[in-house]
C-alpha cells in the first residue's frame, strides 16, 4: 500500500476484553514499531521488530501486552484483560531499515476506549 | 533513565512569524535526531532529520540546529502559516535496536 495501515481506527471495549489491534507496514519496510500515545503526551515505545531476529519487547508495560508479526509483513498488537489505564492512541510505524538517517513512516493510530 | 524533553508545552505565533520549538536531550550517546509534526487524528510525520556530525541542517522553511555541548536541538519554522499548527515531537536515535525515544511534544498554534 502507499502508507501504513492501521485497524481499526477506533476501537471501544469494555473493561477486561481482550483486544487486537492490526498494523500493515509499508510492503518492504523490514523495521516495525508499536508505540503509545496517552492524550497530550509523547509516543511511548512498546516493541519493535526488524526482519527475523528476535523482537525487542523492552517497552511493553506489562504481559498483557503482546506483539507478533509474520515476517516482514502484518502486525498484530494484543492486549489481554484491557484496563482503563489502557485507553490511548496505538501507533504503528516501519521504516525501511533499522540504521542511523533511516525515517519512520506512521499510521494514523488506532484509538482504543476502555470503558 | 534518560529522555528527551520539550521546554515549552504550548507556543503560539502569529500567522508570518518565525516560530522556534525547543527541545532538550540527555543521552549524551545518541547521534540521530528527528522532528516529526502530528496534526490532530494523524500520526507524526518527518520533518527533518540532523545527525551528531552536523550543526544545522536545512529544509523548506525549517531549520533544525544541534547544539551537541548543551545537548539542545531546535525546530526553526521561517514564514509560520495555520497549516504548520500542530504538535511537534522531537525525537532521538538511542540504543543498539534503533527505536526512536519520543519527547512530550509542543502544541503551535499560528494566530491570524
Amino acid at each position: 500500500g502507499a502508507g501504513v495501515s492501521q485497524s481499526p481506527s477506533n476501537k471501544v471495549t469494555e473493561k477486561g476484553k481482550d483486544v487486537e489491534l492490526r498494523c500493515d507496514p509499508i510492503s518492504g519496510h523490514t523495521a516495525l514499531y508499536w508505540y503509545r500515545q496517552r492524550l497530550g503526551q509523547g509516543l511511548e515505545f512498546l516493541i519493535y521488530f526488524q526482519g527475523n531476529s528476535a523482537p525487542d519487547k523492552s517497552g511493553l508495560p506489562s504481559d498483557r501486552f503482546s506483539a507478533e508479526r509474520t515476517g516482514e509483513s502484518v502486525s498484530t498488537l494484543t492486549i489481554q484483560r484491557t484496563q482503563q489505564e489502557d485507553s490511548a492512541v496505538y501507533l504503528c510505524a516501519s521504516s525501511l531499515y533499522a540504521s542511523v538517517n533511516t525515517e519512520a513512516f506512521f499510521g494514523q493510530g488506532t484509538r482504543l476506549t476502555v470503558v | 533513565g534518560e529522555s528527551v524533553g520539550l521546554h515549552l508545552p504550548t507556543l503560539s505565533v502569529q500567522e508570518g512569524d518565525n516560530s522556534i520549538i525547543n527541545c532538550a536531550y540527555s543521552n549524551s550517546a545518541s547521534d540521530y535526531f528527528i522532528w516529526y509534526k502530528q496534526e490532530s487524528g494523524k500520526g507524526p510525520q518527518f520533518i527533518i532529520d540532523i545527525r551528531s556530525n552536523m550543526d544545522k541542517r536545512q529544509g523548506q522553511r525549517v531549520t533544525v540546529l544541534l547544539n551537541k555541548t548543551v545537548k539542545h536541538l531546535s525546530l526553526q519554522i521561517a514564514a509560520t502559516q495555520p497549516g504548520d499548527s500542530a504538535v511537534y515531537f522531537c525525537a532521538e536515535n538511542t540504543g543498539s535496536a534503533r527505536q526512536l525515544t519520543f519527547g512530550s511534544g509542543t502544541q503551535l498554534t499560528v494566530l491570524p
